[in-house]
């Protein structure tokens, strides 16, 4: 069965570093999401993408925040100067068409910000 | 803003006994309501969905949840559970108008013990 794959699996960084966490999304899919979790809090929607371009995002998707579709297969979020408060679990999730409403979830990237 | 509210944080069951976790959510429009599971080092995975119909939905391994308006609930319930069963349970919401973005509540853990 296909699944959503993301890299690394673990990301340690330093605050003030840039990192990007990649995400491959179920090939035929078309819409793309990145949620994120805090530990102890719950998943927290922060972008989706379609057709190249971000469709919605949330508050939390600030200016330090990007994301990209780079080559048809890869999906990215950066994080351009990262945080402590960014420490969390990062989530990317995969979509067939807007009315299955069904999301794909990869097994998420673990962002360590020291 | 929409809210979801998920009751129990962490449920202890033995096997064979019946399972009823809450979810409330809090929007007075046209919503789409989903379950997912996610089990140890696994990823999240859809357990059912309900968009309109038939307020009863069955879902995988035995699952259901009943989707009651007036209550503004969508409560996940399983007869028999089993020790595979010992996993996160998360609610989520779509609201008509947010988009395809999934609302989280907490979530609630599930331990089932032989």
């Amino acid at each position: 069965e296909p699944e959503v794959t993301q890299t690394p699996s673990h990301q340690v960084t330093q605050m003030g570093q840039e990192v990007i966490l990649r995400c491959v999304p179920i090939s035929n899919h078309l819409y793309f999401y990145w949620y994120r979790q805090i530990l102890g809090q719950k998943v927290e929607f922060l972008v989706s993408f379609y057709n190249n371009e971000i469709s919605e995002k949330s508050e939390i998707f600030d200016d330090q925040f990007s994301v990209e579709r780079p080559d048809g297969s890869n999906f990215t979020l950066k994080i351009r100067s990262t945080k402590l408060e960014d420490s969390a679990m990062y989530f990317c999730a995969s979509q067939w068409e807007a009315s299955s409403y069904e999301q794909y979830f990869g097994p998420g990237t673990r962002l360590t910000v020291t | 803003a929409q809210s979801v509210s998920q009751h129990n944080h962490h449920v202890i069951l033995s096997e064979a006994a019946s399972l009823e976790l809450g979810c409330n959510y809090s929007y007075g429009g046209t919503v789409n309501l989903f379950w997912y599971v996610q089990y140890p080092g696994q990823h999240l995975q859809l357990l059912l969905k309900y968009f309109s119909g038939d307020p009863l939905v069955k879902g995988i391994k035995g699952f259901e949840a009943e989707f009651i308006k007036s209550k503004f609930s969508f409560n996940l319930r399983k007869p028999s559970v089993q020790w595979s069963d010992t996993a996160e349970y998360f609610c989520a919401v779509n609201a008509d108008n947010s988009g395809y973005a999934l609302n989280f509540g907490k979530g609630t853990s599930l331990l089932v013990t032989p």
